[in-house]
């Protein structure tokens, strides 16, 4: 069975600075996707990247970029320029591709909270 | 984009009866839709997979009597807490997958805002 661990349970960084979330996976699929969902207070999962396994070349999203190192199972968020509206739980998720009776939903990790400071 | 509607957002209920729980696709048809549950500041843990026009498949560890899960249409499904007890208090989230997508095997699940239950 996959498993998501994210070691970090808090995080905190100063506004306009950079930060990293940390994220590793265990599979023994060789294709995969893998997600970070952020959850404001509100609850609501939002969607911030996603990456597939057969791609070699790292997600960006504006001011989130992934480094994914596929031979380690790491999977981890950089955040540039903090901001205090990211502020947030950060979930890191594993999913299956939904063939071979998988369907794929999504395994999280126990999630990283980050805080940031002006 | 693609929109999950959720209803309720909380509900209090008192011991011994039942809630139910909506997750609607309103914007495109989803047949699988997943319900996770979390307890506060925990992670998302996954009940079970709602497939429409068939029964749900239940994680090890979930009661499927006690939590009754119906995907009639492509568009909703309901979780049904029966006698439902304080222990059930939690936070109740649905996400649905877009059958329509190309490549729907790599689309995301769109979450909805999730339900508060709180039993007393």
């Amino acid at each position: 069975a996959q498993t998501v661990t994210q070691s970090q349970p808090e995080m905190s960084v100063q506004e306009a600075e950079t930060v990293t979330l940390s994220c590793t996976y265990d599979t023994s699929e060789s294709d995969y996707y893998l997600f970070w969902y952020k959850q404001p207070p509100s609850r609501q999962m939002i969607l911030v990247i996603r990456q597939e396994a057969y791609k070699q070349q790292n997600a960006t999203e504006n001011r989130f970029s992934v480094n994914f190192q596929k031979a380690a199972k790491s999977f981890s968020l950089k955040i540039s320029d903090s901001q205090l509206g990211d502020a947030a739980m950060y979930f890191c998720a594993y999913r299956s591709p939904n063939y071979g009776g998988s369907q794929g939903n999504l395994i999280f990790g126990k999630g990283t909270k980050l805080s940031v400071k002006p | 984009g693609a929109v999950v509607s959720q209803h309720p957002s909380w509900v209090i209920c008192k011991s011994g009866t039942s809630v139910k729980i909506e997750c609607r696709s309103l914007d495109f048809q989803a047949t699988t839709m997943f319900w996770y549950r979390q307890f506060p500041k925990q992670s998302l843990m996954l009940m079970a997979t709602s497939n429409e026009g068939s029964k749900a498949t239940y994680e090890q560890g979930v009661e499927k009597d006690k939590f009754l899960i119906n995907h009639a249409s492509l568009t909703l499904s309901t979780l049904t807490v029966t006698s439902a007890h304080p222990e059930d208090s939690s936070f109740y989230i649905c996400s649905a997958r877009d059958r329509g997508t190309v490549g729907s095997y790599n689309s995301p699940l769109h979450f909805g805002n999730g339900t508060r239950l709180t039993v007393t």
